[in-house]
């Protein structure tokens, strides 16, 4: 069956470190995969989508790597700060033409102590 | 620029009753989604309009329906509600279908069923 996973533990990361979340998938074979944020009470955010010929996308203190032959996924935020604390949901599309939605992860809820 | 709105952001109802769900999409996006999160399953894909055109929907019952009116705007409706109906309910909308466009999400509105 197909799946999406992220570490569902929550990730306690030191302020200033860099915090590494994963995404792992199995039976898809997606052309690019998208990173979102959600904080309590809001809809998700949007941060980074990656194409399955990108290996790494940068923005500002968020790079995402894309190992399509591990099936795999990293999320890395550098130089972490207290304001990073929030659930990170990866998501793909299943059907690669988007008519069936997107496919999320369950998200990792990341704790940035101070 | 304004971003999703949906609304209410809070409903209560009981079981057996109906419900309906609105929103408006950033202006200018054609494609609007909706989504059901719940602790245990996450996020999932309910079904996606544009041009006032249902393109597929998610594994869900047919008491789930939707429609999507000339101005992009976009109600959901729910009959018959169940306990299992609690959820938080997140609409999306981007500016074409082509499914490599980021999902932008309004707030959602928490159903609770009692």
């Amino acid at each position: 069956s197909q799946k999406i996973e992220q570490n569902s533990e929550a990730l306690n990361i030191q302020e200033g470190k860099t915090a590494t979340l994963t995404c792992n998938y199995t039976n898809y074979s997606p052309a690019y995969l998208q990173w979102y944020r959600q904080d309590p009470g809001r809809g998700p955010v949007f941060l980074l989508l990656i194409r399955e010929n990108e290996k790494e996308k940068r923005k500002e203190r968020l790079k995402v790597t894309f190992d399509t032959t591990l099936k795999q996924s990293l999320f890395h935020i550098t130089a972490s700060q207290p304001a990073d604390s929030a659930t990170y949901l990866c998501a793909l599309d299943p059907s690669g033409g988007g008519a069936d939605g997107l496919t999320f992860g369950k998200g990792t809820h990341l704790i940035i102590q101070p | 620029k304004a971003g999703v709105t949906q609304t209410p952001r809070y409903l209560i109802k009981t079981r057996g009753q109906q419900v309906t769900l609105s929103c408006s999409p950033i202006s200018g996006h054609r494609s609007v989604s909706w989504y059901q999160q719940t602790p245990g399953q996450g996020l999932q894909f309910l079904f996606e309009y544009f041009s006032e055109t249902q393109r597929n929907k998610g594994n869900f019952p047919g008491r789930f329906s939707g429609r999507q009116f000339s101005n992009s705007r976009s109600e959901m409706n729910v009959s018959t509600l169940e306990l299992g109906d609690s959820a938080l309910y997140l609409c999306a909308s981007r500016l074409t279908e082509d499914s490599n466009q980021p999902q932008h999400f309004g707030d959602g509105t928490r159903l609770s069923i009692l």
